[in-house]
């Protein structure tokens, strides 16, 4: 497995303003998502970040709202931008490691908006 | 239809016993298949893969696949209560990757 990072871990913000969530991981991987979950939920795939190019998000999600960089093969950032209520959740990023493409997960960060 | 179907419990069974979790998914073509243990307030585990069809065993955890079902199965056996937790059932079709939305697991002292 690898060693996943998240900053921050936790964070409450005011509706309207922006949060940049960073992922580390301790190994150079070449696909990273970006995923969020909210209460009682299962995993919501926003995108794929991928390097050297534009993230791909998936279906509902876009860049304007969830804007991603992946400048290198170990790191990446979300940011949730203007945000609302609707966004408070809590976002993972993963990444994928081995041929059989099996996924690990970062701690995870929870996002409270006010 | 769901790309991976999981019964979302509760499930419950007391300390000791064997517990069976089931999954289906509808992409032929997946290649391979995962299952996560996910603690409250944490992020998911990846406890179990598994990419032929038969058994795979892991301690107390064992994994089953049937492709010609579309048919995945985790069980654990001598059933502790740190077992409590929500497992997701994953698939990766090579192209996606899928989860499941999960089944919540009680272990009853």
């Amino acid at each position: 497995s690898a060693v996943i990072s998240q900053k921050p871990s936790r964070d409450i913000c005011q509706r309207g303003t922006s949060l940049t969530i960073q992922c580390q991981v301790d190994s150079q991987v070449t696909m990273m998502f970006w995923y969020r979950q909210q209460p009682g939920q299962s995993l919501t795939l926003i995108a794929t970040a991928n390097q050297g190019s534009e993230a791909t998000y998936e279906s509902g999600f876009v860049i304007d709202k969830f804007p991603i960089s992946r400048p290198n093969l170990t790191f990446s950032t979300l940011t949730v931008s203007n945000m609302s209520p609707e966004d408070s959740s809590i976002y993972l990023c993963s990444v994928e490691l081995w041929r059989e493409g099996e996924q690990f997960f970062g701690p995870g960060t929870r996002l409270t908006v006010l | 239809q769901k790309e991976v179907e999981q019964n979302s419990g509760p499930l419950s069974v007391p300390e000791g016993a064997i517990a069976s979790l089931n999954c289906t998914y509808s992409d032929r073509v997946s290649q391979s298949f995962f299952w996560y243990r996910q603690y409250s307030g944490k992020s998911p585990e990846l406890i179990m893969s598994i990419y032929s069809n038969g058994d795979k065993e892991d301690g107390r955890f064992t994994a089953q696949l049937n492709k010609a079902s579309q048919y995945v199965s985790l069980l654990i056996r001598d059933s502790q209560p740190s077992d409590s937790a929500t497992y997701l059932c994953a698939v990766n079709t090579g192209n996606q990757f899928y989860f499941g939305t999960g089944t919540s697991l009680t272990v009853i002292p």
